[in-house]
């Protein structure tokens, strides 16, 4: 059973326009969750990350909102950029650090 | 610093041999993970080890499927015999797991095809 869900397997967007990539999950035990970001042929690269305490957490144009109560977080892009197009995964833990749990990521297309 | 390094980049083979795919960490983390990714599941954790020590194998889809890290710079995961349900891209990943920080960092993956 998916414990973290992507329900949107792609998305395409205007360079210069925001992306908003949507994750839910379902297990309240989660503390931590993360977003990688995946070219083709290579492994997924650690884009940013929020710890249950917080509700936002920014790196310049990434941004990843966490709302608890709805079990939803968001990775918002801005302005997007041509060379954020790849595959997008969310990633969950229950803070102990030694379980992982990915969604089915993400296809991002910024149109340029 | 080289990153974490998987081999083969891509493995072919035939439907009852052994498989072994091979990572190395980055050197000085603690923990290692490896994950398969499908179409139908994402990334899916196998098997998590921590300073060598094994933590959590649930993620093992049949007694088919082992993993050994002998020591802190190399880590094998065996599938013996191989199907063709196996194949996927196979992903190593190592953490430094300090400070309450959880981020992997991946290898490049080996793309498993079992005909």
């Amino acid at each position: 059973d998916q414990q973290v869900k992507q329900n949107s397997p792609s998305l395409s967007v205007q360079e210069g326009r925001i992306s908003i990539l949507n994750c839910d999950y379902t297990n309240s035990m989660f503390d931590y969750f993360l977003w990688y970001k995946k070219y083709p042929a290579e492994g997924p690269t650690f884009l940013i990350s929020i710890s249950s305490i917080k509700d936002k957490n920014e790196d310049g144009r990434f941004t990843v909102f966490l709302n608890k109560s709805a079990k939803h977080l968001s990775l918002h892009i801005v302005p997007s950029q041509p060379g954020d197009s790849a595959v997008y995964f969310c990633a969950a833990t229950p803070n102990t650090g030694n379980q992982f749990y990915f969604g089915t990521g993400t296809s991002l297309t910024v149109i340029p | 610093d080289a990153g974490v390094i998987q081999s083969p980049r891509h493995e072919v083979t035939e439907m009852g041999q052994e498989v072994t795919l091979r990572c190395k960490p980055i050197s000085g983390h603690n923990s290692l993970f490896w994950y398969r990714q499908t179409m139908m599941r994402g990334l899916e954790l196998l098997i998590y080890f921590n300073n060598n020590v094994p933590i959590d194998d649930s993620g093992m889809p049949e007694d088919r499927f082992s993993a050994k890290m002998p020591n802190a710079s190399f880590s094998t995961l065996k599938i013996q015999p191989s199907e063709p349900r196996d194949s996927a891209v196979y992903f190593c990943a190592s953490s430094p797991q300090a400070g309450g920080s959880y981020e992997q960092y991946f290898g490049p993956g080996t793309r498993l095809t079992v005909t």
